[in-house]
Protein backbone atom coordinates (compact mmCIF):
# COMPACT_ATOMS: atom_id res chain seq x y z
CA UNK A 1 0.00 0.00 0.00
CA UNK A 2 1.15 3.36 -0.74
CA UNK A 3 1.26 5.90 1.85
CA UNK A 4 0.75 9.57 1.43
CA UNK A 5 2.11 12.29 3.75
CA UNK A 6 0.91 15.65 3.27
CA UNK A 7 2.21 19.33 4.88
CA UNK A 8 1.40 21.22 6.27
CA UNK A 9 -1.32 20.08 8.46
CA UNK A 10 -2.24 23.99 8.33
CA UNK A 11 -1.56 26.58 6.31
CA UNK A 12 -3.16 30.24 7.50
CA UNK A 13 -2.78 32.62 4.69
CA UNK A 14 -4.76 36.04 3.52
CA UNK A 15 -6.29 36.38 -0.01
CA UNK A 16 -3.98 37.12 -2.52
CA UNK A 17 -1.65 35.39 -1.19
CA UNK A 18 -0.14 31.70 -2.25
CA UNK A 19 -0.24 28.34 -1.38
CA UNK A 20 2.30 25.76 -1.65
CA UNK A 21 1.03 22.43 -0.30
CA UNK A 22 2.85 19.03 -0.62
CA UNK A 23 2.71 15.44 -0.45
CA UNK A 24 4.77 12.65 -0.65
CA UNK A 25 4.29 8.88 -1.27
CA UNK A 26 5.93 6.24 0.10
CA UNK A 27 6.80 4.67 -3.12
CA UNK A 28 6.83 6.25 -6.63
CA UNK A 29 3.31 6.81 -7.69
CA UNK A 30 3.13 4.80 -11.36
CA UNK A 31 2.62 6.76 -14.35
CA UNK A 32 2.18 10.20 -12.26
CA UNK A 33 -1.16 9.08 -11.29
CA UNK A 34 -1.75 11.58 -8.83
CA UNK A 35 -4.87 13.56 -8.27
CA UNK A 36 -5.91 16.79 -6.21
CA UNK A 37 -9.25 17.22 -4.46
CA UNK A 38 -11.24 20.54 -2.66
CA UNK A 39 -13.58 20.03 0.14
CA UNK A 40 -15.89 22.10 1.96
CA UNK A 41 -17.59 21.63 5.24
CA UNK A 42 -20.61 19.77 4.66
CA UNK A 43 -19.72 19.47 0.20
CA UNK A 44 -18.64 16.15 -1.16
CA UNK A 45 -15.15 16.42 -2.40
CA UNK A 46 -14.02 18.16 -5.91
CA UNK A 47 -11.45 16.81 -8.03
CA UNK A 48 -9.16 19.59 -8.96
CA UNK A 49 -6.45 17.78 -10.53
CA UNK A 50 -5.50 14.72 -12.56
CA UNK A 51 -2.40 13.24 -13.73
CA UNK A 52 -0.27 15.19 -11.42
CA UNK A 53 -0.90 18.23 -13.81
CA UNK A 54 -4.28 18.43 -15.75
CA UNK A 55 -6.85 21.14 -14.26
CA UNK A 56 -10.20 19.36 -14.40
CA UNK A 57 -12.80 21.13 -15.83
CA UNK A 58 -14.21 24.19 -14.54
CA UNK A 59 -10.74 25.09 -12.17
CA UNK A 60 -9.35 27.80 -12.19
CA UNK A 61 -6.10 28.54 -13.17
CA UNK A 62 -5.13 30.22 -10.21
CA UNK A 63 -4.72 26.26 -9.09
CA UNK A 64 -1.74 24.38 -10.80
CA UNK A 65 -0.12 21.07 -10.11
CA UNK A 66 3.15 19.14 -10.35
CA UNK A 67 5.56 16.83 -9.22
CA UNK A 68 6.68 13.61 -10.50
CA UNK A 69 7.84 10.13 -8.47
CA UNK A 70 7.43 10.80 -4.86
CA UNK A 71 7.06 14.53 -4.87
CA UNK A 72 4.11 16.23 -5.47
CA UNK A 73 2.58 20.10 -4.97
CA UNK A 74 0.07 22.23 -5.42
CA UNK A 75 -0.03 25.53 -5.74
CA UNK A 76 -2.77 28.02 -5.67
CA UNK A 77 -1.04 31.26 -7.19
CA UNK A 78 -3.45 33.77 -5.45
CA UNK A 79 -5.92 32.77 -2.52
CA UNK A 80 -9.53 33.81 -3.82
CA UNK A 81 -12.05 33.79 0.06
CA UNK A 82 -13.66 30.28 -2.27
CA UNK A 83 -10.23 28.62 -1.89
CA UNK A 84 -10.13 28.00 1.95
CA UNK A 85 -10.88 24.78 2.31
CA UNK A 86 -9.29 21.54 3.19
CA UNK A 87 -7.07 20.01 0.30
CA UNK A 88 -6.59 16.30 -0.17
CA UNK A 89 -3.51 14.23 -2.72
CA UNK A 90 -4.47 10.91 -3.66
CA UNK A 91 -2.95 8.44 -5.67
CA UNK A 92 -4.06 6.18 -8.62
CA UNK A 93 -1.31 4.35 -9.83
CA UNK A 94 -2.01 1.54 -7.38
CA UNK A 95 -5.52 1.06 -6.39
CA UNK A 96 -6.14 4.33 -4.37
CA UNK A 97 -5.22 6.17 -1.66
CA UNK A 98 -5.54 9.22 -0.02
CA UNK A 99 -3.13 11.57 2.23
CA UNK A 100 -4.53 12.88 5.39
CA UNK A 101 -5.20 16.19 4.40
CA UNK A 102 -4.07 20.14 4.49
CA UNK A 103 -6.38 22.69 5.43
CA UNK A 104 -5.78 26.36 4.49
CA UNK A 105 -7.21 28.54 7.01
CA UNK A 106 -7.81 32.21 6.88
CA UNK A 107 -4.68 33.97 8.39
CA UNK B 1 -25.40 16.13 -16.29
CA UNK B 2 -23.17 13.46 -14.60
CA UNK B 3 -24.78 12.49 -10.96
CA UNK B 4 -24.45 10.43 -8.46
CA UNK B 5 -27.19 9.93 -6.01
CA UNK B 6 -26.68 7.29 -2.55
CA UNK B 7 -29.06 5.62 -0.76
CA UNK B 8 -29.38 3.05 1.87
CA UNK B 9 -27.47 4.72 4.99
CA UNK B 10 -28.59 4.89 8.41
CA UNK B 11 -28.13 3.59 12.15
CA UNK B 12 -26.97 -0.04 12.57
CA UNK B 13 -26.04 -2.11 15.58
CA UNK B 14 -22.61 -3.40 16.02
CA UNK B 15 -22.22 -6.76 14.26
CA UNK B 16 -25.23 -5.85 11.57
CA UNK B 17 -25.06 -5.34 8.06
CA UNK B 18 -25.95 -2.60 5.45
CA UNK B 19 -26.58 -2.13 1.97
CA UNK B 20 -25.37 1.27 -0.15
CA UNK B 21 -26.96 2.36 -3.67
CA UNK B 22 -25.55 4.87 -5.81
CA UNK B 23 -27.64 5.75 -8.76
CA UNK B 24 -25.86 7.17 -11.75
CA UNK B 25 -26.87 9.33 -14.45
CA UNK B 26 -26.01 11.68 -17.16
CA UNK B 27 -23.34 9.21 -18.32
CA UNK B 28 -22.40 5.81 -19.69
CA UNK B 29 -22.36 3.65 -16.53
CA UNK B 30 -20.77 0.62 -18.18
CA UNK B 31 -18.03 2.53 -19.30
CA UNK B 32 -16.14 3.82 -15.74
CA UNK B 33 -14.91 2.08 -12.48
CA UNK B 34 -17.05 2.94 -9.44
CA UNK B 35 -15.80 2.92 -6.33
CA UNK B 36 -16.55 4.26 -2.72
CA UNK B 37 -15.02 6.60 -0.47
CA UNK B 38 -16.02 7.05 3.24
CA UNK B 39 -15.51 9.98 5.99
CA UNK B 40 -15.51 9.50 9.47
CA UNK B 41 -16.84 12.33 11.67
CA UNK B 42 -14.29 15.27 11.72
CA UNK B 43 -11.44 12.35 9.84
CA UNK B 44 -10.27 12.30 6.36
CA UNK B 45 -11.10 10.49 3.01
CA UNK B 46 -10.50 6.86 3.38
CA UNK B 47 -10.77 4.77 -0.08
CA UNK B 48 -13.27 1.37 0.95
CA UNK B 49 -13.70 -0.22 -2.58
CA UNK B 50 -13.44 -0.27 -6.08
CA UNK B 51 -15.06 -2.07 -8.88
CA UNK B 52 -13.97 -2.04 -12.73
CA UNK B 53 -16.50 -1.28 -15.46
CA UNK B 54 -17.56 -4.97 -16.19
CA UNK B 55 -18.05 -5.70 -12.64
CA UNK B 56 -15.37 -8.94 -12.92
CA UNK B 57 -12.30 -6.63 -10.98
CA UNK B 58 -13.18 -5.56 -6.98
CA UNK B 59 -11.14 -3.90 -4.68
CA UNK B 60 -10.86 -3.33 -1.12
CA UNK B 61 -9.01 -1.68 1.66
CA UNK B 62 -7.26 -3.25 4.14
CA UNK B 63 -9.79 -1.93 7.32
CA UNK B 64 -13.34 -3.42 4.80
CA UNK B 65 -11.62 -6.46 3.41
CA UNK B 66 -13.63 -9.51 3.66
CA UNK B 67 -16.88 -7.87 5.31
CA UNK B 68 -17.94 -5.65 2.50
CA UNK B 69 -18.90 -6.63 -0.77
CA UNK B 70 -18.87 -4.39 -4.08
CA UNK B 71 -20.56 -5.21 -7.07
CA UNK B 72 -22.67 -3.13 -9.52
CA UNK B 73 -26.05 -3.49 -12.24
CA UNK B 74 -25.02 -2.03 -15.27
CA UNK B 75 -28.54 -2.40 -16.93
CA UNK B 76 -29.60 -0.70 -13.58
CA UNK B 77 -26.64 2.03 -13.68
CA UNK B 78 -26.21 1.21 -9.83
CA UNK B 79 -23.43 0.41 -7.23
CA UNK B 80 -23.96 -1.23 -4.45
CA UNK B 81 -21.64 -1.80 -1.14
CA UNK B 82 -22.82 -4.71 1.29
CA UNK B 83 -21.70 -4.13 4.32
CA UNK B 84 -21.73 -6.96 6.84
CA UNK B 85 -20.10 -7.61 10.37
CA UNK B 86 -20.21 -3.54 10.90
CA UNK B 87 -18.15 -2.07 13.52
CA UNK B 88 -18.31 1.63 15.14
CA UNK B 89 -15.11 2.67 13.68
CA UNK B 90 -17.77 1.92 10.32
CA UNK B 91 -19.60 5.15 10.86
CA UNK B 92 -18.80 7.54 8.71
CA UNK B 93 -20.47 9.10 5.91
CA UNK B 94 -20.11 6.82 2.79
CA UNK B 95 -19.58 8.49 -0.90
CA UNK B 96 -19.57 7.17 -4.16
CA UNK B 97 -17.38 8.52 -6.88
CA UNK B 98 -16.77 7.85 -10.45
CA UNK B 99 -13.65 6.97 -11.72
CA UNK B 100 -12.09 8.80 -14.70
CA UNK B 101 -11.44 5.29 -16.75
CA UNK B 102 -12.68 1.76 -16.92
CA UNK B 103 -10.71 0.27 -14.89
CA UNK B 104 -9.16 2.78 -12.56
CA UNK B 105 -8.59 6.63 -12.65
CA UNK B 106 -8.79 10.09 -10.28
CA UNK B 107 -12.53 10.00 -9.10
CA UNK B 108 -14.06 12.90 -11.24
CA UNK B 109 -17.52 12.87 -10.03
CA UNK B 110 -19.22 12.54 -6.39
CA UNK B 111 -22.36 11.96 -4.86
CA UNK B 112 -23.80 14.04 -2.13
CA UNK B 113 -23.23 10.92 0.21
CA UNK B 114 -24.75 8.98 3.24
CA UNK B 115 -24.59 8.19 6.14
CA UNK B 116 -24.21 5.13 8.47
CA UNK B 117 -23.94 5.41 11.98
CA UNK B 118 -23.30 1.96 13.79
CA UNK B 119 -23.99 2.25 17.02
CA UNK B 120 -25.92 0.48 20.28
Amino acid sequence: EIVLTQSPGTLSLSPGERATLSCRASQSVSGNYFAWYQQKPGQAPRLLISATSSRATGIPDRFSGSGSGTDFTLTISRLEPEDFAVYYCQQYGNLWTFGPGTKVEIK
Amino acid sequence: EEQLAESGGGLVQPGGSLRLSCAASGFTFSNYAMTWVRQAPGKGLEWVSGIGGGGDSTYYGDTVKGRFTVSRDNSKNTLYLQMNSLRAEDTAVYYCAKASRYSFGAFDIWGQGTVVTVSS
